[in-house]
Order: structure tokens, then C-alpha cells, then sequence
């Protein structure tokens, strides 16, 4: 069965770092294409970045102004967000979800994990 | 990249059929085929409903269903039943190679 692990959410404060990580499992994880999507408390979800499954191609959404970056370990099958210079307006649940093959979707995603920028 | 637009909220009646709209532009919605709808319950993850227009994953009921005409499209769930009630979103693939969300829509089944 499909499954993603998010972690290394918590409270940290303006201008600090944060490092998430996604774990994946059930899945070859090495072919897939991933996302980071987020969504601030009480409101709508936010595409972050996606990922290609070698790590060729990477895009990230115009709002973050090179402030985080994605990155990939298809040995240990896990995908990692590095966040610099955190504003409050990045506090949101953070979510990695898989592309499915030959679609720009969604298929699986993760239970999430919670950054808290105060 | 603004983010698509949808309705705040929608309500029906069980048994009931409710469309959910989800407007974008001819860089995202009305230029791609790459149109996907997700439910989110309170506290949990969003799921996937629709993808590629109208196109449902295994498992989902068949009361829901997805079209677009052009830069529009839309979820429909027929027969609305108590457990529909959620949030709702839309996206898309963009020209830039990025994805989009619509705001979301909170569906209320009364």
C-alpha cells in the first residue's frame, strides 16, 4: 500500500530554517514525479514545488522567491523541503503528495506535517 | 499565478445533485487537460475525486463527475449524500509548468 511520512515540522521563529522530510513506501518511489503542497490554518491548499523523479526538473511557485528548496533521496526513498527565512505566513500544514504517472495529479498524499513560524 | 476561482460555498439537499465550478485561464484550465478535483474533510488530508477533466480513480463513486467548456470547469456529485459534506478543490497544470488551486469550496449538505 502507498504511503507518505512527513516530519520535522514544529515551531520555529521569523527568519529561521526548517527541513521537512517525506517518507514513501509501497511504491517505487525512484520513478515518480513529487510535490509539496501546503495549506495555512483555515484556509485553501498552495501547490509549493514539484520534483522530478531524477531530480532534472524542479519548479516552485512563484510566492516563495527562492526561499525554499526541494530536493530528493530516491536511495532511501524520501523527499526533503528546505525552508529559509520563515515568515509567519509560511505557518500552514505541509503536505508531499505523489503525481500520478502520465497526469499532472495528486494521487497519493501524506497526513502532513504542521510548521509554525512565531 | 493567481489561483482559480471557485464559489466559497454550496449547499444541498440529500438526494440532490450540486455542480461546483472552477474558473481559470487559457494558461491553466482552458489549456490543459489537466484538471483534477480533491475532498478534504476537517483534519485530514485532501483525497482525490476527478482527475484529467472526468476521469475517476478507482473507488470513487460514480454520483461524482467532471467536465470543462473552455477556460471553466466543473464537479458535479448527484444523489448527495451526508458523507459529501467537505471541502472541495480544484486544480490544474499551468504553462509554466506549475500547478494551481482554486480557493475551495465548502459543500454543506442540509
Amino acid at each position: 500500500e502507498e504511503q507518505l511520512v512527513e516530519s520535522g515540522g514544529g515551531l520555529v521563529k521569523p527568519g529561521g530554517s526548517l527541513k521537512l522530510s517525506c517518507a514513501a513506501s509501497g511504491f517505487t518511489f525512484s520513478t515518480y514525479t513529487m510535490n509539496w503542497v501546503r495549506q495555512a490554518p483555515g484556509k485553501g491548499l498552495e501547490w509549493v514545488s514539484a520534483i522530478s523523479s531524477s531530480s532534472i526538473h524542479i519548479y516552485y511557485a512563484d510566492s516563495l522567491k527562492g526561499r525554499f528548496t526541494v530536493s530528493r533521496d530516491n536511495a532511501k526513498n524520501s523527499l526533503y523541503l528546505q525552508m529559509s527565512s520563515l515568515r509567519a505566513e509560511d505557518t500552514a500544514v505541509y503536505y508531499c503528495a505523489r503525481d500520478q504517472y502520465g497526469t499532472y495529479t495528486f494521487d497519493y498524499w501524506g497526513q502532513g506535517t504542521l510548521v509554525t513560524v512565531s | 499565478q493567481s489561483a482559480l476561482t471557485q464559489p466559497a460555498s454550496i449547499s444541498g439537499s440529500p438526494g440532490q445533485s450540486i455542480t461546483i465550478s472552477c474558473t481559470g485561464t487559457s494558461s491553466d484550465v482552458g489549456g490543459y487537460k489537466y484538471v483534477s478535483w480533491y475532498q478534504q474533510h476537517p483534519g485530514k488530508a485532501p483525497t482525490l475525486m476527478i482527475y484529467d477533466v472526468s476521469n475517476r480513480p478507482s473507488g470513487v463513486s460514480n454520483r461524482f463527475s467532471g467536465s470543462k467548456s473552455g477556460n471553466t470547469a466543473s464537479l458535479t456529485i448527484s444523489g448527495l449524500l451526508a458523507e459529501d459534506e467537505a471541502d472541495y478543490y480544484c486544480s490544474s497544470y499551468t504553462s509554466s509548468s506549475t500547478r494551481v488551486f482554486g480557493g475551495g469550496t465548502k459543500l454543506t449538505v442540509l
